[in-house]
């Protein structure tokens, strides 16, 4: 199967950092996308990687290791509205350019 | 910016039913998709479309469900017959390239009663 696992919940306050893992089976890979989703609406696109090492964009940076089936999706000086569900999604080569989706990682900021 | 618009936004019918969920991609991208999520569910990939056929498609698009691409901007997909357990938020997505990032459009809230 094409499993993609992620923590179901995570917390953290408003300034700090967190780190969201995800690992997925390493066969057929052919890349890896993080999606943040707010309650009731649309996933909206944060990154991609394809080839390993981290890619920095903003607050937001993801990590892709390859050979071991991690990634990661870091988040820097956490803002209320960061409150989400973090959907890891890949890329299968058997399943074309379809994206399958982990279950996301619902995360709660507080002040 | 150019963004997926989909319509309606919610749709409720009976069970047995035909609808029909209506989405215009962004107008230069060349492959689309829809996707299903059930209410505390993951995102579910159904089909995916390009150069006017599917590419590939999930367990869940059985014959219920098709697809077309009527003209040069809309992309619809039909469910023949809706079951209590097609009730679910319907996303369409488009993308440039094969392996680029998909846009999602805002969603279709199906209920089936």
């Amino acid at each position: 199967g094409q499993n993609i696992d992620q923590p179901t919940e995570m917390t953290a306050t408003e300034g700090a950092i967190v780190q969201i893992n995800c690992t997925y089976q390493t066969s057929g890979f052919n890349g890896l996308f993080w999606y943040q989703q707010h309650a009731g609406e649309a996933p909206t696109f944060l990154s991609y990687n394809v080839l390993d090492g981290l890619e920095e964009k903003g607050r937001f940076s993801s990590f892709l290791s390859r050979s071991k089936g991690y990634s990661y999706l870091l988040l820097k000086e956490l803002q209320m509205k960061d409150s989400a569900s973090y959907l890891c999604a890949v890329i299968f080569r058997e399943a074309g350019t379809a994206l399958i989706f982990g279950k996301g990682t619902t995360l709660s900021v507080s002040s | 910016e150019p963004e997926v618009t989909q319509t309606p936004s919610h749709q409720v019918t009976q069970m047995g039913q035909e609808v029909i969920l209506r989405c215009v991609p962004i107008s230069n991208h060349l492959y689309f998709y829809w996707y299903r999520q059930i209410l505390g569910q993951k995102v579910e990939f159904l089909v995916s479309f390009y150069n006017n056929e599917i590419s590939e498609k999930s367990e869940i698009f059985d014959d219920q469900f098709s697809v077309e691409r009527p003209d040069g901007s809309n992309f619809t997909l039909k469910i023949r017959s809706t079951k209590l357990e097609d009730s679910a938020m319907y996303f369409c997505a488009s993308g440039l390239a094969g392996n680029n990032e998909q846009f999602f459009g805002p969603g279709t809230r199906l209920t089936v009663l």
